[in-house]
């Protein structure tokens, strides 16, 4: 158990459907994450939250939209997916200090499959 | 941040000392030496980090060269339930951007 949560832990939807991912963080940190792996790619980052605001958001579809409502609280808002959004979608959280080291804490991941 | 090498896979036997080594010879004064591992199809699991010093949590210890060009990762009694990628990732804290930058890492298989 790393203090990040995620639901749920699989997915399976039809290209017009819509659905969201939640994570969850009991590690009281100031940032967090949503990140996709796909089958024998790199992790990539699609967006990150630092203290509620979004700081980044590399260059994701528009089918993709990021909530945060809190600091604990993530959500990843899903519709009109394509077959290539199937991935795990992985959520992390982190203690941001200016200057100092901070290491992410992922969740086990959601298994979405879009058919 | 700086550009890191690692074997691709290695083998130890459960209940030895794993060691794995990272090469990072570009790194700068200002970049940690993270560890996390990924076991298959689960999120990736933060290990240790260091900056100078020698470093020991309870899951491994992280020893650096003086240098700081390379480091090793060690667990100390493999355990089956440590088979994972193991990636070493060098990067400055606090500014720019938040990517976690994975390569593609160290495959260790523990084996009975």
């Amino acid at each position: 158990e790393t203090g990040v949560t995620q639901t749920p832990r699989h997915l399976v939807m039809g290209m017009t459907n819509k659905k969201s991912l939640k994570c969850e963080q009991h590690l009281g940190h100031n940032a967090m994450y949503w990140y996709k792996q796909s089958a024998k790619k790199p992790l990539e980052l699609m967006f990150v939250y630092s203290l509620e605001e979004r700081v980044e958001n590399n260059s994701v579809p528009s089918r993709f939209s990021p909530e945060c409502p809190n600091s604990s609280h993530l959500f990843l808002h899903l519709h009109t997916l394509q077959p290539e959004d199937s991935a795990l979608y992985l959520c992390a959280s982190s203690q941001f200090r200016q200057g100092g080291p901070y290491e992410q804490y992922f969740g086990p991941g959601t298994r979405l499959t879009v058919t | 941040d700086a550009k890191t090498t690692q074997p691709p896979s290695m083998d130890c036997a459960e209940g030895r000392a794993a060691n794995l080594p990272c090469n990072h010879s570009t790194i700068s004064g200002n970049e940690y030496v993270y560890w996390y591992r990924q076991i298959h199809s689960q999120g990736p699991q933060y290990i240790i980090h260091g900056l100078k010093n020698n470093e020991t949590n309870e899951m491994a210890s992280l020893i650096i060269t003086e240098d700081r060009k390379s480091s090793t990762l060690i667990l100390p009694h493999a355990t089956l339930r440590d088979t994972a990628v193991y990636y070493c990732i060098v990067r400055v804290s606090g500014a720019g951007s938040y990517q976690l930058t994975f390569g593609k890492g160290t495959k260790l298989s523990v084996i009975p």
